[in-house]
């Protein structure tokens, strides 16, 4: 995705932390969001961010800062399940999203 | 829930041919997507619609046009088939809003389309 960077792959153990990064452009931004996909299947939301700050949901957050252009999704307590890529989308305002190329997190034993 | 369906899940068909790609969603959103998906380049646009028979380009329009004729089903064509449109594609949806929450999109289950 243009003008969206997110890591391409990373790797981490079952009941570790993970955060993933995201940095976007910052001119028209009008939101952050984050979404899981499994291999086959379609993209599922899971976090939205327009404000600074952290914004906690269970086991992930999420985090943005305006003036940096950038965002961080945390896993907590990695499960099994968690493994799956995870896409990084703006909203600038001109209705569809800009995704990243999408982060494939691999979670081993 | 929102569902978003795409009517095939596989789909095989040869250079030249015509393709149709449909969609569906039961929420009554007034937005409507298709991307594609490749290995390394993420989800790409290539038309939205915001309403029926309204329809924008998207980042990559070209070898392809799109149908809005009802509100709950947008169609993607391909006019003639190309090799280089094997992909995986996904429709989306989303409520109309100026932004915040409301551009949340919902997708279908994706159509991995091969050319051949």
């Amino acid at each position: 995705g243009q003008n969206i960077d997110q890591p391409t792959e990373m790797t981490a153990t079952e009941g570790a932390i993970v955060q993933i990064n995201c940095t976007y452009q910052t001119s028209g931004f009008n939101g952050l969001f984050w979404y899981q996909q499994h291999a086959g299947e379609a993209p599922t939301f899971l976090s939205y961010n327009v404000l600074d700050g952290l914004e906690e949901k269970g086991r992930f957050s999420s985090f943005l800062s305006r003036s940096k252009g950038y965002s961080y999704l945390l896993l907590k307590e990695l499960q099994m399940k968690d493994s799956a890529s995870y896409l990084c989308a703006e909203d600038t305002g001109r209705r569809a999203l800009t995704f990243g190329s999408g982060t494939r997190l691999q979670v081993q034993p | 829930d929102v569902k978003v369906t795409q009517s095939s899940r596989y789909l095989v068909k040869r250079t030249g041919e015509k393709v149709f790609l449909e969609c569906v969603q039961d929420m009554d959103h007034e937005n409507m997507f298709w991307y594609r998906q490749d290995p390394g380049l993420g989800l790409r646009l290539i038309y939205f619609s915001y309403d029926v028979k309204m329809k924008e380009k998207g980042d990559i329009p070209e070898g392809y046009s799109v149908s809005r004729e009802k509100k709950e089903r947008f169609s993607l064509i391909l006019e003639s088939a190309s090799t280089n449109q094997t992909s995986m594609y996904l429709c989306a949806s989303s409520y109309p809003g100026t932004g915040g929450k409301q551009n949340i999109q919902y997708f279908g289950a994706g159509t991995r389309l091969s050319v051949l």
